[in-house]
């Protein structure tokens, strides 16, 4: 059974960028897609985009665009997701989750704190 | 882009009651509607796919009706673990989007 397992947390100064990585173990990556999904403090859950890595096709939510890179690495079973210019209102956990339309397989989640 | 909206926000229920929530689509995803289960401190958990089908694994209280734009998540019988936030997702949108609704809190009356 896959297993997605994400990078630790972060903290960052606002108008930095960061990288989140998560790296699937147990099964085959490549078939389906991953999605990244955020939640901030006390909000509810925010879909930034996602990485269909066997074609290398991206998808980006509106809100995200220009901003959000999301980029896989095939030998090491790994999706990265690169946010840039943050700000305070960036802080959140993030979370990597397989996209078969449903997400079903999630990561731990990785904390992102922006703050000077 | 595609909007969800889900009532009520929150609700109160004692364990044993039926629970209904509702989630409704800005427009038209047919049944490209998921929903889940966020307890704090953890990852999202898919209970409903496709607006009816019950992930494996999930207790049969829990089910999904709906299709088109109007959508309706049950709880047959709460019990004191199904205490979480609950959010609708679609993802019909082309070129490929995903919305989720904005959440239904459920507590223990």
């Amino acid at each position: 059974q896959v297993q997605l397992v994400q990078s630790g947390a972060e903290v960052k100064k606002p108008g930095s960028s960061v990288k989140v990585s998560c790296k699937a173990s147990g099964g085959t990556f490549s078939s389906y897609a991953i999605s990244w999904v955020r939640q901030a403090p006390g909000q509810g859950l925010e879909w930034m985009g996602g990485i269909i890595p066997i074609f290398n096709t991206t998808y980006y939510a509106q809100n995200f665009q220009g901003r959000v890179t999301i980029t896989a690495d095939k030998s090491a079973s790994t999706v990265y997701m690169e946010l840039s210019s943050l700000r305070s209102e960036d802080t959140a956990v993030y979370y990597c989750a397989r996209d078969r339309g449903a997400f079903d397989i999630w990561g731990q989640g990785t904390l992102v704190t922006v703050s000077s | 882009d595609i909007q969800m909206t889900q009532s009520p926000s929150s609700l109160s229920a004692s364990v044993g009651d039926r629970v209904t929530i509702t989630c409704q689509a800005s427009q038209d995803i047919r049944k490209y509607l998921n929903w889940y289960q966020k307890k704090p401190g953890k990852p999202p958990k898919v209970l409903i796919y496709d607006a009816s089908i019950l992930e494996t694994g999930v207790p049969s209280r829990f089910s999904g009706s709906g299709s088109g734009t109007e959508f309706t998540f049950t709880i047959s019988s709460l019990q004191p673990e199904d205490i979480a936030t609950y959010y609708c997702q679609q993802y019909g949108g082309v070129p490929r989007g995903v919305t989720f609704g904005p959440g239904t809190k459920v507590d223990i009356k």
